[in-house]
């Protein structure tokens, strides 16, 4: 499975646009590119999936470059809310084997 | 729809005491995962049903944890005898589909089950 690498935190104020980058040199041709978001004391919550270019839903928007060696999630205008733990995850295609391990993922704090 | 849910939310035992989680998935998802958060480090997996068959359990950590999903519904993990590194966060997650076409829709995760050994 490709490791990931992710900054271990990040600080916003309300109402700006975060990025997150992701990076996944190792990605092999069928794996998919997940987000999960996690607040304390409550279990990984879905964000966003994609394979390549781009993808948008009500939540964020994930950016894959072409050589999809890396990804950036994109959480529109944040609020105090979306203080939380981000994880990207590689997922393997063809044999549905989950990511083993999340990986320390990013630490969001948004501040007013 | 409810969601996925653990029982129970949290539990303490004693070294060598016996343990069992409980997990009912979304209602009609096939597959079922565990996972597990052990003092403060990475979520890692353990093991992943598809109805009441087990697809892999390569993360299951030793023989003193059982997993079992009878019936293709709601699944247990037992732990026995515990140990003082048993303690974290056991989460379970589900996903619907089982058809390999479909194999990366999102889980879906309860909130875990804090396990405390002491």
């Amino acid at each position: 499975l490709a490791k990931t690498t992710q900054p271990i935190s990040m600080d916003s104020y309300e109402g700006q646009e975060v990025n997150i980058t992701c990076s996944h040199n190792n990605i092999a041709t069928n794996d998919y590119i997940t987000w999960y978001q996690q607040f304390p004391s409550q279990g990984p919550r879905f964000i966003i999936q994609g394979y390549k270019t781009k993808v948008t839903n009500e939540v964020a928007s994930l950016f894959i470059p072409a050589d999809r060696k890396s990804s950036t999630l994109s959480l529109p205008r944040v609020s105090l809310s979306d203080t939380a733990v981000y994880y990207c995850l590689v997922t393997e295609g063809d044999t549905g084997r989950r990511a083993l391990t999340f990986g320390s993922g990013t630490r969001l704090q948004v501040q007013p | 729809e409810a969601g996925v849910t653990q029982f129970p939310s949290h539990s303490v035992i004693e070294k060598g005491q016996t343990v069992t989680l409980r997990c009912d998935p979304i209602s009609g998802h096939d597959n079922l995962y565990w996972y597990r958060r052990v003092m403060g480090k990475e979520i890692k997996f353990l093991l992943h049903f598809v109805k009441e068959s087990k697809q892999d359990e390569s993360g299951m950590p030793n023989n003193r944890f059982l997993a079992e999903r009878t019936g293709g519904t709601y699944s247990t993990l037992k732990v026995q005898p515990a140990e003082l590194e048993d303690s974290g966060v056991y989460f379970c997650a589900s996903s619907q589909v089982s058809n390999p076409s479909s194999y990366n829709s999102p889980l879906h995760f309860g909130n875990g089950t804090r396990l405390t050994v002491t």
